[in-house]
């Protein structure tokens, strides 16, 4: 079991540009969710997945959006990037009913310059 | 969701054992308290989840008083390896999100 990965591992982008992140969920897990992790910072919720739609969100922009895939695997988009978009952006997997455990990928360290 | 306290920073030395005190004290009726570990650079992990009295598994224990208004993490005999940032939450496992607070640093000194 590869657990969950992430791609790319780091991403360089200009202002005002897009990009999108990737998450592989852990085999088995139904649910993903995408946190901003800022230096020296908890985790921020951006928003879950479950069956293809957002469940929860967090209180970020409309600039921040998502997909699930029927595997269960999702995407980040993020629009028009700001400097303070510059984060660590984790994706993790869970199973419905059981939220609190959630299983964490490596991240994607995403600088906007 | 229930806010919870924890310190900044802990300090500890090789084999010590060391104990995390989290305060919740608006806990709900359905709420578990879960923690977290977190090395520099890596996702979250979870260590482990209770709801009142005590667990323990192969990583730590938690102790839960009968009020639930405070939980403790501990640690037995920490190694340097055990030098991260742990995090403290608490919620409902059906329909909560991840609430993560800046959480406790601890250093393990050797």
């Amino acid at each position: 079991d590869a657990g969950v990965t992430q791609s790319p591992t780091h991403l360089i982008k200009t202002r005002g540009q897009q990009v999108t992140l990737r998450c592989s969920p852990k085999s088995g897990h139904d649910t993903v969710s995408w946190y901003q992790q800022a230096l020296g910072q908890g985790p921020q919720f951006i928003f879950q997945y479950y069956e293809e739609e957002e469940r929860q969100r967090g209180n970020f922009p409309d600039r921040f959006s998502g997909h699930q895939f029927p595997n269960y695997s999702s995407e980040l988009n993020v629009n028009a990037l700001l400097l303070g978009d510059s984060a660590l952006y984790l994706c993790a997997s869970s199973l419905e009913g059981r939220l609190l455990e959630q299983f964490f990928g490596p991240g994607t360290r995403l600088t906007v310059l | 969701l229930a806010k919870t306290t924890q310190p900044i920073s802990m300090d500890s030395y090789e084999g010590q054992e060391v104990n995390i005190t989290c305060s919740h004290n608006n806990i709900a009726t359905n709420d578990y308290i879960t923690w977290y570990q977190q090395f520099p650079s890596q996702g979250p992990r979870f260590i482990i989840q209770g709801y009142k009295t005590k667990v323990t598994n192969e990583v730590a224990s938690l102790f839960i008083p009968a009020d639930r208004k405070s939980s403790t993490l501990s640690l037995p005999r920490v190694s340097l390896s055990d030098t991260a940032v742990y995090y403290c939450l608490v919620g409902d496992g059906n329909t909560d999100k991840l609430i993560f607070g800046t959480g406790t640093r601890l250093q393990v000194f050797p």
